[in-house]
């Protein structure tokens, strides 16, 4: 049982590249979200998923893509990198029943550091 | 959105001393407020947590407590220890997104 994989761990990018950043989970859970951590600032909410075939937007969604194909994968696209978008970013799912109202524990990735230069 | 608080941003205390946390919310449809703990370059892992039907819980050295009407919930550590020391984040969920404070920094002297 590996919970949150993310990959790559370590990326750089130059202004302007696309990327993909992945999340797989194991634990057959509905919710699955992205977030990024910067200094000072706490953890900020992306984009998550209730459930396959449905996402929504968090605090800090604008230049940041994600579908959800399958329950297992939640990619995280970023469109046109910015400076901006350095940050470390990780994944999170959680075994909430979507709809609910009744949030669970988040259960991270290890973390995926991106510098844009 | 909601819009969640947390002081202080760094905390020292000596090994055996108690540690508090605290942290405000604005949204009063939040109603599950974990506590997450995040060592140095390491993934948050929840510590406690506490849903708006309950004023306190405990988990040995850690407890948590909720104030609904006044909009804000405490982390408490007793008797610290220097492998407490790391960062310590609140959160406020509705249901579906989680809202963080922005972390306390925690230090145990030895």
């Amino acid at each position: 049982n590996a919970g949150v994989t993310q990959t790559p761990k370590f990326q750089v990018l130059k202004t302007g590249q696309s990327m993909t950043l992945q999340c797989a989970q194991d634990m057959n859970h509905e919710y699955m979200s992205w977030y990024r951590q910067d200094p000072g600032m706490g953890l900020r909410l992306i984009h998550y998923s209730v459930g396959a075939g449905i996402t929504d937007q968090g605090e800090v969604p604008n230049g940041y893509n994600v579908s959800r194909s399958t329950t297992e994968d939640f990619p995280l696209r970023l469109l046109s990198a910015a400076p901006s978008q350095t940050s470390v970013y990780f994944c999170a799912s959680s075994y909430s029943r979507p709809f609910s109202g009744r949030a669970g524990e988040l259960f991270f990735g290890e973390g995926s550091r991106l510098t844009v230069l | 959105g909601e819009n969640v608080e947390q002081h202080p941003s760094t905390l020292s205390v000596q090994e055996g001393d108690s540690a508090v946390i605290k942290c405000t919310y604005s949204d009063s449809a939040s109603n599950y407020f974990p506590w997450y703990k995040q060592e140095l370059g390491k993934r948050p892992q929840l510590i406690i947590d506490i849903r708006s039907n309950v004023g306190e819980k405990k988990d040995q050295r850690i407890a948590v407590t909720l104030n609904k009407t006044a909009k804000h919930f405490s982390l408490h550590i007793t008797e610290t220890q220097p492998e407490d020391s790391a960062v310590y984040f609140c959160a406020a969920s509705n249901g579906n997104q989680f809202y963080f404070g922005t972390g306390t920094s925690l230090t145990v002297i030895p």
